[in-house]
């Protein structure tokens, strides 16, 4: 069965150091949704991707986040420099772009900052 | 800006009983998905529904659509040990082709006990 990847699975970093996070949806899935989720939060959406192209990026603190999909496959989520308050889990999900929008998350990526 | 409402936010329920979980939205929508998460686990899909009187069932769970009321509920009955977990509403704006962000509740942490 067709699952989104993502690596690393955890990840321990200390403030100020750069961190870097992939994604790899399913395949044929032209749109890719990067989320943060908070301990105890729904997740939030930090940008969305249509193919290569950013759809919303409107949630992304671009002082220190940037996100790229530079074929349109696969997605990069970087973080520099890392704060206290990056610690969460960061999700991947991906889906077809049809009206049915059925979104598919990825196992995520629990990021600690000391 | 679209809110998304889920209540109650903790649930204690015996084994065998009934209950629902609600999921109010603040702006038109026509379209809104549950999600269940186990602890430090990825979202998994369980319901899409797509119109107004829309109804889903798998199991012991039931989810419905009321697009005017701007309302989900998730109904579980006769409650399994299984079935703890935390469930998640969500919600998008899409009203095209294209794929959309979800709008997230802050979920619904389920314990069934004995």
């Amino acid at each position: 069965e067709a699952e989104v990847a993502q690596s690393p699975r955890y990840k321990i970093t200390e403030k100020s150091q750069a961190v870097a996070f992939w994604c790899d949806p399913i395949s044929g899935h032209a749109t890719l949704y990067w989320y943060r989720q908070i301990l105890g939060q729904g997740p939030e959406l930090l940008v969305q991707f249509q193919d290569e192209s950013v759809v919303d990026d409107s949630q992304l603190p671009k002082d220190r986040f940037s996100a790229e999909r530079l074929k349109g496959v696969d997605s990069t989520l970087k973080i520099q420099p890392a704060e206290l308050g990056d610690s969460a889990m960061y999700l991947c999900a991906s889906s077809l772009g049809s009206y049915y929008n059925e979104q598919f998350f990825g196992p995520g990526t629990r990021l600690t900052v000391l | 800006e679209l809110k998304v409402e889920q209540n109650p936010l903790f649930l204690s329920m015996q084994e065998g009983k009934n209950y629902t979980i609600y999921c109010n939205y603040s702006t038109t929508s026509d379209r809104l998905y549950w999600y269940r998460q186990d602890p430090g686990k990825s979202l998994e899909s369980l319901f899409v529904l797509l119109s107004n009187g829309a109804v889903k069932q798998e199991g012991r769970l039931m989810a419905s659509l009321d697009t005017k009321a701007r309302l989900s509920t998730l109904h579980i009955t006769a409650a399994v040990h299984d079935l703890s977990a935390t469930y998640f509403c969500a919600v998008d704006m899409g009203n095209s082709n294209s794929g959309y962000a979800l709008n997230f509740g802050k979920g619904t942490s389920l314990l069934v006990t004995p």
